[in-house]
């Protein structure tokens, strides 16, 4: 199955920073999906992108995918305590979905 | 808004015993999945199911585990003889159509403790 590399692993932020994690595969992807884990929660899907160089935003979001369909990244602007939580992306068929490892997010007060 | 449901939310148990989680799928969804995610690691896909039929797993999902649809809203995940290291987080989830486009709705999960 596809292969994802996500990084960082973990990212600690003042309250205001903007953050950034980011996914690579080795291989052209069709579509690539992230979804937000909080903790103890379950994972809760955000959005997903399709087409080479696509970019979207919900609110202080901002998903990218990269031109040549390998790379995404998610963009927070301005993080709030809210937005603590583990970021994943996800990739692959309609009969199984293959996660990154995902970043960790901690918003510090 | 329709969502996957689970139970138990928890449960505890010892090694070797047989364990089954629950799932209620979104009612018209046809395509149904778990996963699994040790604690602090990543989301790991188990099985996928259509049409009463394991779609693709897998090389977790070895014979200790089976799955099935016992009636018309139940999906089921079986583990026959639990080990120490199926203890973890199992997620159900649901799709309409099992498109790659669609969107996975996921459970809220039922932690499994192995003893």
């Amino acid at each position: 199955g596809q292969q994802v590399m996500q990084i960082p692993q973990y990212q600690h932020v003042q309250e205001g920073e903007d953050f950034t994690t980011y996914c690579n595969s080795s291989t052209t992807l069709s579509n690539i999906q992230w979804y937000k884990q909080r903790p103890g929660g379950h994972p809760v899907f955000l959005i997903q992108l399709v087409k080479s160089g696509e970019v979207k935003k919900q609110k202080r979001l901002t998903f990218q995918f990269g031109e040549a369909k390998k790379n995404s990244s998610l963009h927070i602007t301005a993080t709030q305590t809210t937005d603590v939580g583990t970021y994943f992306c996800a990739v692959g068929s309609a009969r199984q979905l293959t996660f990154g490892s995902g970043t960790q997010l901690t918003v510090l007060p | 808004e329709p969502e996957v449901t689970q139970t138990p939310s928890h449960q505890v148990t010892q090694m070797g015993q047989e364990v089954i989680l629950r799932c209620v799928p979104i009612s018209n969804h046809l395509y149904f999945y778990w996963y699994r995610q040790i604690l602090g690691q990543k989301v790991e896909f188990l099985v996928s199911f259509y049409n009463n039929e394991i779609s693709e797993k897998s090389e977790i999902f070895d014979d200790q585990f089976s799955v099935e649809r016992p009636d018309g809203s139940n999906f089921t995940l079986k583990i026959r003889s639990t080990k120490l290291e199926d203890s973890a987080m199992y997620f159900c989830a649901s799709t309409v159509q099992g498109s790659s486009q669609e969107t996975q709705y996921f459970g809220p999960g039922t932690r499994l403790l192995v003893l």
